[in-house]
C-alpha cells in the first residue's frame, strides 16, 4: 500500500540554524500539505501546496518557512532561522483533495 | 472561526466495554469530518470520515462515527474495544478549497485489561 514517508524520524538543531524537512508523497497525489504539533497542543496547519505553488497558508508560516517541491517527488519544508518554539512533530500529508494521507512525522527539537 | 472540541482529554475503559468518543465542530459549511488515530511513534490514520449522505459513517476497525448536524457533532463509537486501541484520537475537520485540517485537541484512551 503506498504511503507517505519522511526523513529525517528525529532532527536536533541549534537555535538560528536551517533545517529542511523532507517528505515523499503518495505517487499520484496532487494536494500536499504540512502541519505540525506542539508537544501538548493542537495539529496546527501551516501549508497546502497544489499545481506547484502554495495554496494556502497559516499565520504560522511566516517568512521564515518555505516550501518545496524540487524534483516531483519530494516535497521539502525549510526553516531558515530555528527558534526554540519551532521545536514540534512535523507532519506531512499528501490527499487527492479527500482524504489526507500522513507520513510518521519528524520530530523537530531546537536547543 | 472554525474550530473543534474534543471535551475528553483522557478516557480509560475496561477492555471489553463499549466507547464513545465526543467531537463538535464549529464550520459554517458543509462540514468535511474526518477521526484520526495516532499510536505512540507511529503517523495520523484515518479511521473514518463523513462528506455527505448516510450519517452513520463505518471506518477501519471496527469504528463507526455518527454526524448529527443540529448538535455540531460526530462523536465517535466502538462496541467493545480491544486492548490495542489505546492511542490518541483525533477529530478534524477539512476546511476551504483545499481542505486544510482543523484539529481537536486529541483525546487519550488508555483500556485497562
Amino acid at each position: 500500500e503506498p504511503e507517505v514517508t519522511q526523513t529525517p524520524s528525529h532532527q536536533v538543531t541549534q537555535m538560528g540554524q536551517e533545517v529542511i524537512l523532507r517528505c515523499v508523497p503518495i505517487s499520484n497525489h496532487l494536494y500536499f500539505y504540512w502541519y505540525r504539533q506542539i508537544l501538548g497542543q493542537k495539529v496546527e496547519f501551516l501549508v497546502s501546496f497544489y499545481n506547484n505553488e502554495i495554496s494556502e497558508k497559516s499565520e504560522i508560516f511566516d517568512d521564515q518557512f518555505s516550501v518545496e517541491r524540487p524534483d516531483g517527488s519530494n516535497f521539502t519544508l525549510k526553516i531558515r532561522s530555528t527558534k526554540l518554539e519551532d521545536s514540534a512533530m512535523y507532519f506531512c500529508a499528501s490527499s487527492n483533495l479527500n482524504e489526507q494521507y500522513f507520513g510518521p512525522g519528524t520530530r523537530l527539537t531546537v536547543t | 472561526a472554525q474550530s473543534v472540541t474534543q471535551p475528553d482529554i483522557h478516557i480509560t475503559v475496561s477492555e471489553g466495554a463499549s466507547l464513545e468518543l465526543r467531537c463538535n465542530y464549529s464550520y459554517g459549511a458543509t462540514p468535511y469530518l474526518f477521526w484520526y488515530v495516532q499510536s505512540p511513534g507511529q503517523g495520523l490514520q484515518l479511521l473514518l470520515k463523513y462528506f455527505s449522505g448516510d450519517t452513520l459513517v463505518q471506518g477501519i476497525k471496527g469504528f463507526e462515527a455518527e454526524f448529527k448536524r443540529s448538535q455540531s457533532s460526530f462523536n465517535l463509537r466502538k462496541p467493545s474495544v480491544h486492548w490495542s486501541d489505546a492511542a490518541e484520537y483525533f477529530c478534524a475537520v477539512g476546511t476551504g478549497n483545499n481542505r486544510k485540517l482543523i484539529w481537536g485537541l486529541g483525546t487519550s484512551l488508555a483500556v485497562n485489561p
